[in-house]
């Protein structure tokens, strides 16, 4: 069975500085893609980024980024250069080509002080 | 403008009643999901259809039902045997026919507390 795993509850990272949120998955499917949403107090979910198992080279989007590392089975999403509306939950997830299930973690609450 | 809508945004249950939530898609997407988000929590799978007429439960299924009559339109059907039905309930869509590089769109969520 897929498996999400976020072990960060919540993340302190000053205005301007970098900040890295782990996410590890299980899957036994050798083609997957892994998603990160963002999700603020509103309650909405805003689809940052995504990475595909079979990409050679990491997913990047403006100030965000994928630090994808398949052996590791791990696919960190790295935050530069953070601002105050970064402030929020952040998720990270899975899909398998076999079943299509979306399945996500438990999220990092991330706080961006001024 | 295409989209995902979810109703009502907020719903108050007596304990015992069923009741359905509503979400509507036109975006013409193939699949369609349900979430339950409890607070400062993750959103766990509900159930989830992949087709018209076809739906699979997901990892929290009990409790719930859900139909697939329309490609629009995934109503989620919280019943009695919900022992603990107050949550936040999310919608998404995506199209999986396109290969796996296609993120899921959420609605704005169903508030559902039972009083």
């Amino acid at each position: 069975a897929q498996k999400i795993t976020q072990t960060q509850p919540g993340m302190f990272v000053q205005e301007k500085e970098a900040v890295t949120l782990d996410c590890t998955y299980d899957t036994s499917d050798p083609s997957y893609g892994l998603f990160w949403y963002k999700q603020p107090s509103s309650g909405e979910m805003i689809f940052l980024i995504y990475q595909g198992s079979y990409d050679q080279q990491n997913a990047t989007e403006g100030r965000y980024s994928l630090n994808f590392q398949k052996a590791r089975k791990s696919a960190n999403l790295v935050i530069s250069a953070s601002q105050l509306g970064d402030s929020a939950m952040y998720f990270c997830a899975m899909r398998e080509e076999s079943f299509q299930k979306l399945v996500f973690g438990t999220g990092t609450r991330l706080l961006v002080s001024p | 403008d295409g989209g995902i809508t979810q109703s009502p945004k907020y719903l108050f249950r007596k304990e015992g009643q069923n009741v359905t939530l509503s979400c509507e898609q036109n975006l013409n997407h193939d699949a369609m999901y349900w979430y339950r988000q409890d607070p400062g929590q993750g959103l766990r799978l509900i159930y989830y259809s992949q087709i018209v007429n076809d739906f699979q439960k997901g990892d929290i299924a009990e409790g719930y039902s859900v139909s697939r009559e329309k490609k629009e339109s995934f109503p989620l059907t919280v019943t009695s045997a919900q022992k603990n039905p107050t949550a936040f309930y999310l919608c998404a869509s995506s199209t999986p026919d396109r290969g796996l590089n296609t993120e899921a769109f959420f609605g704005q969520g169903t508030r559902l507390t039972v009083v």
